[in-house]
């Protein structure tokens, strides 16, 4: 089983509804993402999370909300689908670098397989 | 805005040669990452290189970083068809508010072709 697993793998959905791609992980990891991919744009950081109590926007939040129900599960939601949030949305984990306890620096990240996500 | 930018967008080389990216940065970071994404999969990690580092080797991966320039650079000898893939630096950028780690920030990515 994949270490990072991300639900669903694809979805064709209309404009106005209401989308949630769901992320869970096994690596144990506190600190999980949400990116966003577009051709020519490279990944654009959406929401972080540090631990279950600590949600940050990143760049492009707007239009976005996410959930952290628990250390292995951070959930985004599209709360009404526009076309231009068609993309494929990453989750990723990362590890700590060094010392330093909730703000220690990132290590490794850890992708899943991503979510292909197509508003009409 | 993205945080490290890489350059050039796209590489096309044969086998056998060397594959050079670069990768430049506007704020001070804790570390600086190299991944590499075959087409429509999830990235995967390839190397760090801490502020404090200058040169790292794995395999057949070379990485450089400048933090007076604020650049690193990827450079994969030998280069092998397999090795075709879209390769992005990412930067653990410092909080100057915690001191430490604020968030990792990917560039747009260079687009390596290997041709047999």
């Amino acid at each position: 089983d994949a270490d990072v697993t991300q639900t669903p793998r694809n979805r064709i959905t209309k404009t106005g509804k209401r989308i949630m791609l769901e992320c869970s992980q096994t690596k144990g990891h506190d600190r999980m993402y949400w990116y966003r991919q577009d051709p020519g744009l490279g990944l654009r950081l959406i929401y972080y999370s540090f631990d279950v109590k600590d949600i940050n926007k990143g760049e492009i939040s707007d239009g976005y909300s996410v959930s952290r129900q628990a250390q292995a599960k951070f959930s985004l939601s599209l709360e009404s689908a526009i076309p231009n949030q068609t993309a494929l949305y990453f989750c990723a984990t990362s590890d700590l670098s060094g010392t330093g306890g909730h703000y220690a620096n990132t290590g490794e990240l850890f992708f899943g397989e991503g979510s292909r996500l197509t508003v009409l | 805005s993205q945080q490290g930018e890489e350059d050039p967008q796209a590489l096309s080389i044969q086998e056998g040669e060397n594959a050079t990216m670069n990768c430049s940065y506007k704020t001070s970071i804790n570390n600086l990452q190299w991944y590499r994404q075959n087409s429509g999969r999830g990235l995967v990690h390839l190397i760090l290189i801490r502020s404090n580092e200058r040169e790292k080797h794995s395999g057949r991966l070379r990485v450089t970083l400048d933090t007076s320039k604020k650049s690193s650079s990827l450079l994969i000898t030998a280069s092998r068809a397999a090795d075709t893939a879209s390769y992005f630096c990412a930067t653990d950028n410092l909080s100057l508010t915690q001191g430490g780690s604020e968030k990792l920030v990917f560039g747009k990515g260079t687009k390596l072709t290997v041709n047999p």
